[in-house]
């Protein structure tokens, strides 16, 4: 089983349409939960941070469920420029330590 | 905005040549990664350092991996004998400690 698993994608939607990605990871133990974007042949770049209490930035809201070890992310009212691929990350630690990354699930945005 | 620095932004080398990679992170981290991502694949880790020293590191960074921040502010990846398979882009990435990577463009090494 892979320490990340998340949705092959890809995903092609609509401007405007909200599009859910999710996210499974093994390690229980694990304490820090990411997304992170990478459009292409660039670096990946933080989109945010995924808290139990789950949390919004505009939007996008991310979730997080220890037990069933699950995170999501959604995004209301896509946009062209939100085309890319979302990488899930996990990381043990809740300090610095080696991070996970998932496959990635590539987004379209569709005019 | 601070940013995490890396240089050559693409090299081409020769299967058996030794290759640096180069990094400037962010001035006031503490953490130090390398990352590489083969084309078409995950972002796979590589290594972590801290306090002038390996805290951790990956199967892939075998004997031919090694790692050095020679003068307080770069921090190279070194590739004594480069294989094809060591074709990919590296990225180096810093944090304060959060957990929280910022990465750098990356290098692209093309291996022939």
């Amino acid at each position: 089983r892979k320490e990340v698993e998340q949705d092959p994608g890809p995903f092609n939607v609509p401007e405007g349409a909200t599009v859910a990605f999710n996210c499974t990871y093994s390690n229980s133990a694990s304490q820090s939960f990411f997304w992170y974007r990478q459009d292409c042949r660039k670096e990946p770049k933080l989109l945010m941070s995924v808290y139990s209490s789950g949390n919004e930035d505009g939007r996008f809201t991310a979730q997080l469920n220890r037990a069933s070890q699950y995170i999501s992310l959604l995004i209301r009212d896509s946009k062209l420029s939100d085309s890319a691929t979302y990488l899930c990350v996990v990381n043990p630690w809740t300090n610095a330590g080696k991070s996970t990354f998932g496959d990635g699930t590539t987004l379209t945005v569709k005019p | 905005e601070p940013e995490v620095t890396q240089t050559p932004s693409h090299q081409v080398t020769q299967m058996g040549q030794e290759v640096i990679l180069r990094c400037v992170p962010i001035s006031n981290h503490l953490y130090f990664y390398w990352y590489r991502q083969i084309l078409g694949q995950k972002v796979e880790f590589l290594v972590s350092f801290y306090n002038n020293e390996i805290s951790e590191k990956s199967e892939i960074f075998d004997d031919q991996f090694s790692v050095e921040r020679p003068d307080g502010s770069n921090f190279t990846l070194k590739i004594r004998s480069t294989k094809l398979e060591d074709s990919a882009m590296y990225f180096c990435a810093s944090t304060s400690g959060a957990n929280v990577l910022t990465f750098g463009a990356g290098s692209r090494l093309t291996v022939l």
